[in-house]
């Protein structure tokens, strides 16, 4: 089993739409999670951070579920613009700051 | 403010020769990372420095990589004999501190190896 998992996609959503997209991870020690946004041969770039209150970013909301150890994200109001893969990052749980990625969730918006 | 460079962006090569890429952190961040992801798969961790030092090398898939970081900036990863199966992005990133776990992470653009 992977530590970090998503389902690849993609999801091609209209513009407008409402998108989620869920991850699971399975170290219960980790301690941060987040998610970055990777577009087509470029580096990653932090999205948001998940805390375990929820927050929310706009028309993005991240939401945390320690008990079942998953993350989502949620985009409202889909623009061409949040075309990307998304993804679902976890800190290892050890002493440092070690990231586990997820393979990235790929979201598609047309229009 | 800079952000975190690498160099080449591309480096072709032939099966069994040696490369060499370059990672510039953002200034004054103590902690330096690498990553590589090939095609269609999601980031693999290599290595990572606090300061010049590399507590954790059990990231680094073989004996022919290494990687060492000199006067707290400027870090090198190599990859000796190279073998078809290296073809991959290579990412570094860095970030301020180590020690917090939120610390963000910030990326270079990687370099594009392709092994032929």
């Amino acid at each position: 089993r992977k530590e970090v998992e998503q389902d690849p996609g993609p999801f091609n959503v209209p513009e407008g739409a409402t998108v989620a997209f869920n991850c699971t991870y399975s170290n219960s020690a980790s301690q941060s999670f987040f998610w970055y946004r990777q577009d087509c041969r470029k580096e990653p770039k932090l999205l948001m951070s998940v805390y375990s209150s929820g927050n929310e970013d706009g028309r993005f909301t991240a939401q945390l579920n320690r008990a079942s150890q998953y993350i989502s994200l949620l985009i409202r109001d889909s623009k061409l613009s949040d075309s990307a893969t998304y993804l679902c990052v976890v800190n290892g749980g050890n002493a440092g700051n070690m990231l586990t990625f997820g393979g990235g969730t790929r979201l598609m918006v047309k229009p | 403010g800079a952000g975190v460079s690498q160099s080449p962006s591309n480096k072709v090569t032939e099966k069994g020769k040696d490369v060499e890429l370059r990672c510039d952190p953002i200034s004054g961040h103590t902690a330096l990372y690498w990553y590589r992801q090939s095609l269609g798969q999601g980031l693999e961790f290599l290595i990572y420095f606090q300061g010049n030092s590399a507590p954790d090398k059990s990231g680094l898939p073989s004996d022919r990589f290494s990687a060492e970081r000199t006067g707290g900036s400027v870090s090198t990863l190599t990859i000796q004999r190279t073998q078809q199966e290296d073809s991959a992005v290579y990412l570094c990133a860095s970030s301020l501190y180590r020690a917090l776990t939120t610390d963000t992470q910030y990326f270079g653009p990687g370099t594009r190896l392709t092994v032929l």
